[in-house]
């Protein structure tokens, strides 16, 4: 695609649920990134990919988040028995490389929020 | 730890006027630096970036900014600004070249 796509663009969740935003990356940017962006905040890094591997997922709160890239390609973030705290908007971006020196482009996010 | 302050919350303009965006960072070495915009319904787009070299950086859309080691502080300025510029702006530090740490952001509110 023309950009990088999150689907879905909105998810309403209850609390305790689990969840999965997919996150398809510009074809060819083997760097892949999520962060999340709580209201009035800036994004905050949460897991760094190159290729299929998780580079750095330093940035996940707890073990409740987890994250896949499978082919190197399309990564899944999953959150298991979500909780109000985890309402945010979830952000994706893929870049050339995981060089400081290329552009990472962003998706418009999943806004979830947590009942 | 490196961190990012925009001490600017809301700051409000008059179209055609001058703006300056004030950004600071915190961080032992030389830092990428990064201005994103976001606005509403759109996902972040890179305004500018300096690395190394010429700290007075050109971007999209009209804008700059000049990177001031002595200050640690990396503004982001437009001469002339226009009503499609009003949206929240992220200044981005970055170290490893990856993990990015966003400020809280400015949000710009442009009147006629």
């Amino acid at each position: 695609g023309a950009g990088v796509s999150q689907t879905p663009s909105n998810k309403v969740t209850e609390k305790g649920k689990y969840v999965e935003l997919r996150c398809d990356p510009i074809s060819g940017h083997t760097a892949l990134y999520w962060y999340r962006q709580s209201l009035g905040q800036g994004p905050e890094f949460l897991i760094y990919f190159q290729g299929t591997g998780a580079a750095d997922d330093s940035g996940l709160p707890n073990d409740r988040f987890f994250a896949v890239r499978p082919e190197g390609s399309v990564s899944t973030l999953k959150i298991q028995r979500t909780e109000r705290g985890d309402s945010a908007v979830y952000l994706c971006a893929s870049s050339l490389g995981g060089q400081g020196n290329t552009e990472a482009f962003f998706g418009q996010g999943t806004r979830l929020t947590v009942v | 730890a490196q961190s990012v302050t925009q001490p600017d919350i809301h700051i409000t303009v008059s179209e055609g006027a001058s703006l300056e965006l004030r950004c600071n960072y915190s961080y032992g070495a030389t830092p990428y630096l990064f201005w994103y915009v976001q606005s509403p319904g759109q996902g972040l787009q890179l305004l500018l970036k300096y690395f190394s070299g010429d700290t007075l950086v050109q971007g999209i859309k009209g804008f700059e900014a000049e990177f001031k080691r002595s200050q640690s502080s990396f503004n982001l300025r437009k001469p002339s600004v226009h009503w499609s510029d009003a949206a929240e702006y992220f200044c981005a530090v970055g170290d490893s070249g990856y993990a990015l740490n966003f400020g809280k952001g400015t949000s710009l509110l442009v009147t006629p």
